[in-house]
């Protein structure tokens, strides 16, 4: 298996709602990342997960939260949103942590999220 | 601070010609930029790398030139065919990586 797999596809929420993004890879990588991208611009890197630790982008609102129950998932919980907040959240895994070295990122499709 | 930028947002070329996209960088202390391409409603896949000490790789119709004089990269693919058609992202990596904005490649029939 070497997929990263986000669900839901798609996300219409309200400004008051409670939701969460789910994010699972099973190719045993130990680093685990949520990016969030506007249209035509660079994906903008959230949270990373890697070897057990989280690490945040420190300019990420405490409106999103990210959660990893074990290793090969890494859920993201949203909170009072802001239709600003409405993009493509990314999730992808490496085998190592840090940039992933010459292979990069596996990414997975992308939650397309509407906040109204 | 965008590190990784890539000026060209569209490309467009004729099936069988040469498509070069490009991309620029700031920080020298990246370790490897590589190059993503991206279907619509798919997440970005891999493409092709190459380490910051060399200045050539090659994957059949793919190839990366890498100029650290200049903190420039491209992307060369021939020859062009229309299943090219998708948004390839540059990225670098160091301690984390960086993305730049994309350029979107059509290659016409």
């Amino acid at each position: 298996d070497t997929e990263v797999t986000q669900t839901p596809k798609h996300l219409v929420m309200g400004m008051t709602n409670k939701k969460s993004l789910k994010c699972e890879q099973h190719m045993g990588h130990r680093a685990m990342y949520w990016y969030k991208q506007k249209a035509k611009k660079p994906p903008e890197l959230m949270f990373v997960y890697s070897y057990e630790k989280l690490s945040i982008n420190e300019s990420v609102p405490s409106r999103f939260s990210p959660e990893c129950p074990n290793s090969s998932l890494l859920n993201l919980h949203l909170h009072a949103l802001q239709p600003e907040d409405s993009a493509l959240y990314l999730c992808a895994s490496s085998e190592t942590g840090g940039a992933g070295g010459p292979y990069g990122y596996t990414f997975g499709s992308g939650t397309r999220l509407t906040v109204v | 601070d965008q590190q990784v930028k890539q000026n060209s947002p569209s490309l467009s070329v004729q099936e069988g010609r040469i498509s070069i996209l490009n991309c620029d960088y700031t920080n020298s202390m990246f370790d490897y930029f590589l190059w993503y391409k991206k279907y619509p409603a798919e997440g970005p896949t891999f493409l092709i790398s190459i380490s910051s000490i060399k200045d050539k790789n090659e994957d059949g119709r793919f190839t990366v030139f890498l100029n650290k004089s200049a903190k420039h990269l491209s992307l060369h693919i021939v020859p062009s065919q229309p299943g090219d058609s998708a948004v390839y992202f540059c990225a670098a990596s160091g301690n984390d990586m960086r993305f730049g904005a994309g350029t979107r490649l059509t290659v016409k029939p």
